[in-house]
């Protein structure tokens, strides 16, 4: 069965550095989305991107964040200058289509540690 | 967005069936109803959504309400591996591409 795969699946970084987490979606899909889940909380939605752009992003996605396709594959989140409360996991997810009427497929997810 | 309430936990035995129930009384009449679920240490899973009748797929059976203003997610035969946060979310037809709201979910213990 098609998976969406996430790299790397653990990352530890210093408190203002850069960070860049990979997904490579379904190859067939075209929207994709990046969540996260602080330990013992919701998931929670960061970003919808299609077309080469953002389509939705929530207040969490602030200028710290951005999001690229940069080849026909991979799609990354790129976090500017990380905080300590950006230690979290971050799960990529790729639809087909954005319809209700189909599910979203996600990664395994990626543990974002913040030290 | 319509909200859905879920217990918060729910346990169940190996091998029995398991009826996760999921009340979504402000839903809309274009609201599908998706079931995901979380396995310890993994990205959430889609299960299984429908609309209005129910619906079965190799994985589990969603049967909603006449009112549709509840449904439950059936595991006809639970394992072990089907303990995991199990989520019921709303998605509105009429949209186009939209954020999936996970609230708590109800955690599934199955004990053997």
């Amino acid at each position: 069965e098609p998976e969406v795969t996430q790299t790397p699946s653990h990352q530890v970084t210093q408190m203002g550095q850069e960070v860049i987490l990979r997904c490579v979606p379904i190859s067939n899909h075209l929207y994709f989305y990046w969540y996260r889940q602080i330990l013992g909380q919701k998931v929670e939605f960061l970003v919808s991107f299609y077309n080469n752009e953002i389509s939705e992003k929530s207040e969490i996605f602030d200028d710290q964040f951005s999001v690229e396709r940069p080849d026909g594959s991979n799609f990354t989140l790129k976090i500017r200058s990380t905080k300590l409360e950006d230690s979290a996991m971050y799960f990529c997810a790729s639809s087909e289509r954005p319809w209700a009427q189909e599910g979203y497929t996600f990664g395994s997810g990626t543990r974002l540690t913040v030290v | 967005d319509a909200k859905t309430t879920q217990p918060n936990s729910m346990e169940s035995n190996e091998e029995e069936p398991v009826h996760l129930p999921c009340n979504h009384s402000t839903i809309s009449g274009t609201d599908y109803i998706h079931w995901y679920r979380q396995l310890p240490s993994q990205g959430p899973e889609y299960v299984i959504h429908g609309l209005t009748s129910n619906v079965n797929n190799r994985m589990a059976s969603l049967a909603i309400a006449e009112d549709r203003k509840s449904s439950t997610l059936i595991l006809h035969r639970a394992t072990l591996r089907d303990a995991a946060v199990y989520y019921c979310i709303l998605r509105d037809g009429l949209k186009g591409a939209q954020k999936l709201v996970f609230g708590q979910g109800t955690r599934l213990t199955i004990n053997p």
